[in-house]
C-alpha cells in the first residue's frame, strides 16, 4: 500500500480539448473524493463517491465534468472541453468508513490549459 | 462564500519560534476542525484534528487551540524548525470527508 496514487501527475492540453484523470484510492478505503486547487488556495470539494455510488456534487462540478468509480475501486474525473479556468490542481483523497477514518490525499494532477 | 477565514496569509519566523495560524468559522453544525500541511508538489498531509468538546490538543510539536464561543481555533508549532516550511490549511467539517477548507498560511522558518 503506496497510498492514494494519481495519474498523470501533469497534463498540459490546448482549450477545447477533453483531459481525464484517474485516482487510486488506498485499498480498503471505500470513500473516496476529488478536490479542487488554484494556486494560492485552499483544496474545494468537489464530488465523493461510497464504493461505487457517486453521493455528492459540488455546484463547482459543471456538465463538462464527470467522475466515475466503476467498481468501487479506481476512479476517473473528465473534464470535456477544457477551458483555461480549469487550470488547477486535482485532488484525490480516500477514506475508511470506519469511525476515526482519516482523509489521505494523493500528489494530484496539475491541468494546464493553453 | 468562504466558510473558513485563515489568516495570516504569510509567516516568517527564525528556527525555534512559534509560528501561531488562526482560523474563524460561521457554521456552528461543523464538528471537526483538522489542520493540514502542503509541500511543493505533494498533496495535503493531516497533522493534527480536533472536536468541538475540546479546548486544546497537542501532538509532538503542534497544538490547537479551540474556542467554541468565539467560533475560533488556532495551530501553534512550539520550536519551529526548517523542516517545518511548508503551507499550513486549516479546514472544518460535519464529516471527515467534505472538508472546508481555509486558503492558507505559507510558513517559513529560517536557520
Amino acid at each position: 500500500d503506496t497510498g492514494v496514487s494519481q495519474n498523470p501527475r501533469h497534463k498540459i492540453t490546448k482549450r477545447g480539448q477533453n483531459v481525464t484523470f484517474r485516482c487510486d484510492p488506498i485499498s480498503e478505503h471505500n470513500r473516496l473524493y476529488w478536490y479542487r486547487q488554484t494556486l494560492g488556495q485552499g483544496p474545494e470539494f468537489l464530488t465523493y463517491f461510497q464504493n461505487e455510488a457517486q453521493l455528492e456534487k459540488s455546484r463547482l462540478l459543471s456538465d463538462r465534468f464527470s467522475a466515475e468509480r466503476p467498481k468501487g475501486s479506481f476512479s476517473t474525473l473528465e473534464i470535456q472541453r477544457t477551458e483555461q479556468g480549469d487550470s488547477a490542481m486535482y485532488l484525490c483523497a480516500s477514506r475508511a468508513s470506519a469511525e476515526g477514518g482519516v482523509l489521505t490525499f494523493g500528489a494530484g494532477s496539475r491541468l494546464t490549459v493553453l | 462564500q468562504q466558510q473558513v477565514k485563515q489568516s495570516p496569509q504569510s509567516l516568517i519566523v527564525q528556527k525555534g519560534g512559534i509560528p501561531i495560524i488562526n482560523c474563524a468559522y460561521e457554521n456552528t453544525a461543523f464538528d471537526y476542525f483538522p489542520w493540514y500541511q502542503q509541500f511543493p508538489g505533494k498533496g495535503p498531509a493531516l497533522l493534527i484534528a480536533i472536536r468541538p468538546d475540546v479546548s486544546e490538543k497537542k501532538e509532538g510539536r503542534f497544538t490547537i487551540s479551540f474556542n467554541k464561543s468565539a467560533k475560533q481555533f488556532s495551530l501553534h508549532i512550539m520550536d519551529s524548525q526548517p523542516g517545518d516550511s511548508a503551507t499550513y490549511f486549516c479546514a472544518a467539517s460535519m464529516g471527515r470527508g467534505k472538508l472546508q477548507f481555509g486558503a492558507g498560511t505559507q510558513v517559513v522558518v529560517t536557520p
